[in-house]
Order: structure tokens, then sequence, then C-alpha cells
């Protein structure tokens, strides 16, 4: 089985500061892994994800995650944060082989102070 | 054009009650699945459906029943509404196999059961 837990339920960060976002992760078996954004009242939207190869990942509105297979974890950074990135954030896990299901970890609430 | 949709984005009900969420996805993706999240925002897999065969079943009640028409729908229906049902509903899809199969995700249904 696997399971996904981030470090942080809340993190508030000025406006123009850099955020880390944790996350941490658990299986006995190969997983991609993903970061999602879930704007008010939205679904979710991917922000990024790692499948294989360079463990530093880019995605959209510039945020980046690094993974971390000694430490079994997948942190998401972004260097200069805007008040629109204010959302809740997950990470997931999915196996490569076998049922296709994300594994969620218990989300992060990112706020913005001006 | 929207990739994946639910209706209805906010449903009310009284317990006892039956109701259905509708999803469809134009994408061409093959599988389908329902996601809920509770109100802590705990992000956990209901049902998934490939070519309209369930294959996965998440110790859900038997008062839900997914069903799949075709591979472009799933809904899910709900018998006798309990309090604790209460929640937001997502309906993803994504295509099968290893790789770069994305789960792109609806708006979400809200349901209140009263």
């Amino acid at each position: 089985a696997q399971s996904v837990t981030q470090l942080d339920s809340q993190v508030p960060v000025f406006e123009e500061a850099p955020v880390e976002l944790r996350c941490n992760y658990s299986s006995s078996v190969s997983v991609y892994l993903f970061w999602y954004v879930q704007y008010p009242n939205q679904g979710l939207q991917l922000l990024l994800k790692y499948l294989s190869g360079s463990t530093l990942v880019k995605g959209i509105n510039g945020f980046e995650a690094e993974f971390n297979k000694s430490q079994t974890s997948f942190h998401l950074r972004k260097p200069s944060v805007h008040i629109s990135d204010t959302a809740e954030y997950f990470c997931a896990v999915r196996m490569i082989q076998g049922a296709q299901k994300l594994v969620f970890g218990q989300g992060t609430r990112l706020t913005i102070n001006p | 054009d929207t990739a994946v949709s639910q209706t209805p984005k906010y449903l009310v009900t009284q317990m006892g009650n039956d109701k259905s969420i509708k999803c469809e996805q134009n994408l061409g993706h093959d599988t389908m699945y329902w996601y809920k999240q509770d109100s802590k925002k705990f992000l956990k897999i209901m049902f998934s459906y490939n070519n309209k065969e369930l294959i996965i079943n998440e110790t859900v009640p038997n008062r839900f029943s997914p069903k799949s028409p075709d591979k472009a729908h799933l809904n899910l229906h709900i018998n006798s509404l309990e309090l604790g049902d209460s929640a937001v509903y997502f309906c993803a899809s994504s295509h099968t196999g290893q790789g770069d199969t994305e789960a792109f995700f609806g708006q979400g249904t809200r349901l209140t059961v009263v």
C-alpha cells in the first residue's frame, strides 16, 4: 500500500517570499509522484509530475519539485510567491504498475499575505 | 470545450433521499474515477472504471452505485443518503497504462445532506 504525508497543514508566507511545501511518501513498489493545486471552489489542477529522469521537475506557475528517492520525498518549491498562489496543494502518488488510483496527502493550505 | 464536466455543481437534499451525479469527459480517455473529498479536504478514491468495467471499488457502502453507460460517462447514484455523505465528489479521467497518464479532474459536486 502507498501513503503520503504532507508535513504542514498550513503555510502562511508573505508575497514575493520563497516557499517550500513538504511531502513524504511510503510505498513498497515504484510510484509516480504528482502535485495538484485546488483553488477555492475549484477542481484539481496538475502542477507538475515526476515520472522518471531528472529529479528536478518544473511545473506551471513557476513551481518546481525535487524527487529524493533515498528520503522518499517530493517537496514543492517556488522562489517568489504571489497572492494568486493562495490555494490548497496536494501531493499524490500512483503505482507505476497496477491499479491506477491516486493516493493523496492531507493537503497543505498555502496562504499568501500582502 | 470542458474536458471533464460534472452536474450538478451543488446538491442539497434531505436524509433518506436518492440522488445521482453525472460525469462526462471529452478527452478520449478510457478510465474514469470518482473521488470523495471530506470536510477536512482529504481526497480518497471511491471507484474506477476502465472501458465500462469496474476496476476499483474502495470499500464504499453499497448505497453508492456507479454506472458507466459508455467510456465517456461515469455516473454516481447514491441511495438512502446519510448526513455523513456530505462531501465534495470529484470525477476524473485518464488514459490507462504506464507513462504519462495524467488524471484530469472535474470541478466537483458539493453534496450537502440535511
